[in-house]
């Protein structure tokens, strides 16, 4: 139980350009999703919260307007990175908490997101 | 912030125990000891979890100090898919803050 998915898994995109991952709990509800941002031969960045039915929380300095969450329904959240740049060429990871204090976070597989 | 100290990399041999230590000196008294790791290229994963008793699942078992203080992670026989990066990470309100975690490498 406790799966998580991502989708793509991979996107190159041209520069300017806008790209959404979405991030699914596929077997539980889960009114709280995370997303993380990874650069190579680092730890995870936590980027924002997103709860379900309102406002995501963003973490100190990410820019709110070029990493636009939404979290629709209780298995679905969404990250839009807005004009995306080469800088923003990361690997993005979603996680899901099935429980309001989340005591366990389920990861997704992650999206590598690659700016030409 | 509470946080946690882990040495940058470790080695183990395959098939032999390795235990993977973890201090956190200023733990609170309602904060969970988690433990993620993650392998090459893939998101982190769930390995265990505990509050002050020691812990033991399928994939590993968690000795927790008696004050807390740290705590270790105990894979009893390592093989070369344990190799990945192991995070020690202390339960923060919803929030899980990662830190550099320990790079464990298995030799054959």
């Amino acid at each position: 139980g406790a799966v998580v998915s991502q989708h793509p898994s991979r996107v190159i995109c041209k520069s300017g350009t806008s790209v959404k991952i979405e991030c699914r709990s596929l077997d539980f509800q889960a009114t709280t999703m995370f997303w993380y941002r990874q650069f190579p031969k680092q730890s995870l960045m936590l980027m924002a919260t997103s709860n379900e039915g309102s406002k995501a929380t963003y973490e100190q300095g990410v820019e709110k307007d070029k990493f636009l969450i939404n979290h629709a329904s209780l298995t679905l959240s969404t990250l839009t990175v807005t004009s995306a740049h080469p800088e923003d060429s990361s690997f993005y990871i979603c996680s899901a908490a099935p429980l309001p204090t989340a005591e366990t976070q389920y990861f997704g597989p992650g999206t590598r997101l690659l700016v030409l | 912030d509470a946080k946690t100290t882990q040495p940058n990399s470790m080695e183990s041999n395959e098939e032999e125990p390795v235990h993977l230590p973890c201090n956190h000196s200023t733990i609170s008294g309602t904060d969970y000891i988690h433990w993620y790791r993650q392998l090459p290229s893939q998101g982190p994963e769930y390995v265990i979890h505990g509050l002050t008793s020691n812990v033991n699942n399928r994939m590993a078992s968690l000795a927790i100090a008696e004050d807390r203080k740290s705590s270790t992670l105990i894979l009893h026989r390592a093989t070369l898919r344990d190799a990945a990066v192991y995070y020690c990470i202390l339960g923060e309100d919803d929030k899980i803050i990662f830190g550099k975690g320990t790079r464990l490498h298995i030799l054959p």
